[in-house]
């Protein structure tokens, strides 16, 4: 079962250049969500897509845009990266009926993480 | 003010200790309540969940919801190295999206 995976696990950028980070599922979820990970901060959520065909912001969307390709796969790309978006990044997913706005708890399942450093 | 609060640690404890990990919250539209565990440089997994107020049990942990007081709780008991990790707390309004705590680093020294 491979869940939730993430590509690049790691990478390494200089200031205003671009990349995109792919996150595909298996498990048949309806929702995907984009976060970053902060020291201190917790995990922040970027963009979300409730169901396929739709995206919305997050809490921290600026500089960031998203692709939900299709069902399985949600794509996170920094156009013109910065330093203050050095992150851990995860994807998750969750079955959520409805989606986000959909019926009881809202339970993620992570991917392992892509950790982006902009210089 | 964070709508969820949580102590980022770290907290190290003994082999075998009995550990507590906590958070606040200002929303009392909150009711449903989750522990995440994640282990370094992996994802956070859900540990436990539990639906407004009371205890609910597994294993060696235990998760408690006080709603009055707006105060989740974390036990572990019989801790172990392998529960070494950063723990977050996480809570929602019904089917809506999930707030995390900060996340607090435990550290079981064998």
């Amino acid at each position: 079962n491979a869940g939730v995976t993430q590509t690049p696990k790691f990478q390494v950028l200089k200031t205003g250049q671009s990349m995109t980070l792919q996150c595909a599922q298996d498990m048949n979820h309806n929702s995907m969500y984009w976060y970053r990970q902060d020291p201190g901060m917790g995990l922040r959520l970027i963009y979300y897509s409730a169901s396929e065909g739709t995206t919305d912001k997050g809490e921290v969307p600026n500089g960031y845009n998203v692709s939900r390709l299709n069902k399985r796969e949600f794509s996170l790309r920094l156009e013109s990266a910065a330093p203050s978006q050095t992150s851990v990044y995860f994807c998750a997913s969750s079955s959520s009926s409805g989606g986000v706005l959909g019926s009881g708890a809202n339970v993620l399942t992570f991917g392992a993480g892509s950790r982006l450093t902009v210089l | 003010q964070k709508e969820v609060e949580q102590d980022p640690g770290p907290l190290s404890v003994p082999e075998g200790a009995i550990v507590s990990l906590n958070c606040t919250y200002s929303n009392s539209a909150f009711q449903y309540f989750m522990w995440y565990r994640q282990y370094s440089r992996k994802g956070p997994e859900l540990l436990m969940y539990t639906y407004s107020s009371g205890n609910k049990e597994d294993g060696r942990f235990t998760a408690q919801v006080d709603k009055s007081s707006k105060y989740i709780s974390l036990f572990i008991r019989d801790s172990q190295p392998s529960d070494s990790a950063t723990y977050l707390c996480a809570m929602c309004r019904y089917g809506n999206k999930l707030v995390f705590g900060a996340g607090t680093i435990l550290r079981v020294k064998s």
